[in-house]
């Protein structure tokens, strides 16, 4: 399967802990987004690269969320002192941008964080 | 903030017959996006519009971008049970070369 990959597909954690996510893209896409989604809720952008470079963060919910794509394959999403209100999915898309591309994004299965 | 809003929220149809959902921005989109979700999934690109007015078809979906781009609407002719899913449309705003924005969804359920 070369498509998008996610890991851990779900994970119960408590409250207060730290948890971390991985994303694997498809292997020749330069960007990589992570969103997050609630229920009933599109997803919501949080943060994405091209390449390694970390483009854009300002929507990252706050402090505790930090994304890194060290060499601009597999990306890491943490959360620091999980809070209730973190349970949701995680969304990793990874997509070609170039010139004359669509910027088509291919999202993976995401991650389901619950926190108790 | 920029946002993208979307209605209706929720269309239960008879299978046959046709379904719209429409999606609208509060600002000028260089380009937007549909995806569709089904339950249990995660979203799947369906089509990008880019030009002003730009109308394009897969099969029994037609997809349209307002001429003033900050609007679009995705239309199903004749439903099937499965075009049961909810269906988004993601605005990439005007000058951003970054993130989309993305609708709350329109979920479809179709009886047969």
């Amino acid at each position: 399967d070369t498509g998008v990959s996610q890991d851990p597909r779900h994970k119960i954690t408590k409250r207060g802990q730290n948890v971390t996510f991985r994303c694997d893209p498809i292997s020749e896409h330069n960007r990589l987004y992570w969103y997050r989604q609630t229920l009933g809720q599109g997803p919501e952008f949080l943060t994405y690269f091209q390449n390694e470079a970390q483009l854009e963060k300002s929507r990252l919910l706050s402090d505790r969320f930090s994304a890194e794509r060290p060499k601009g394959s597999f990306s890491t999403l943490e959360i620091q002192r999980t809070e209730q209100g973190d349970s949701a999915m995680y969304l990793c898309a990874s997509s070609f941008y170039g010139q004359f591309s669509t910027d088509t994004q291919y999202f993976g299965p995401g991650t389901r964080l619950t926190v108790l | 903030g920029q946002q993208v809003m979307q209605i209706p929220q929720y269309q239960h149809v008879q299978e046959g017959e046709d379904f719209t959902t429409y999606c609208n921005s509060s600002t000028t989109l260089s380009n937007i996006q549909w995806y569709k979700q089904r339950p249990g999934g995660h979203p799947v690109f369906l089509i990008q519009l880019v030009k002003s007015g730009e109308v394009k078809k897969q099969k029994r979906l037609t997809f349209q971008f307002g001429e003033a781009k900050k609007n679009s609407s995705l239309h199903i002719t004749a439903t099937q049970t499965t075009d049961v899913g909810t269906y988004f449309c993601a605005g990439r705003p005007g000058g951003s070369q970054g993130n989309l924005i993305f609708g709350k969804g329109t979920k479809l359920s179709v009886k047969p």
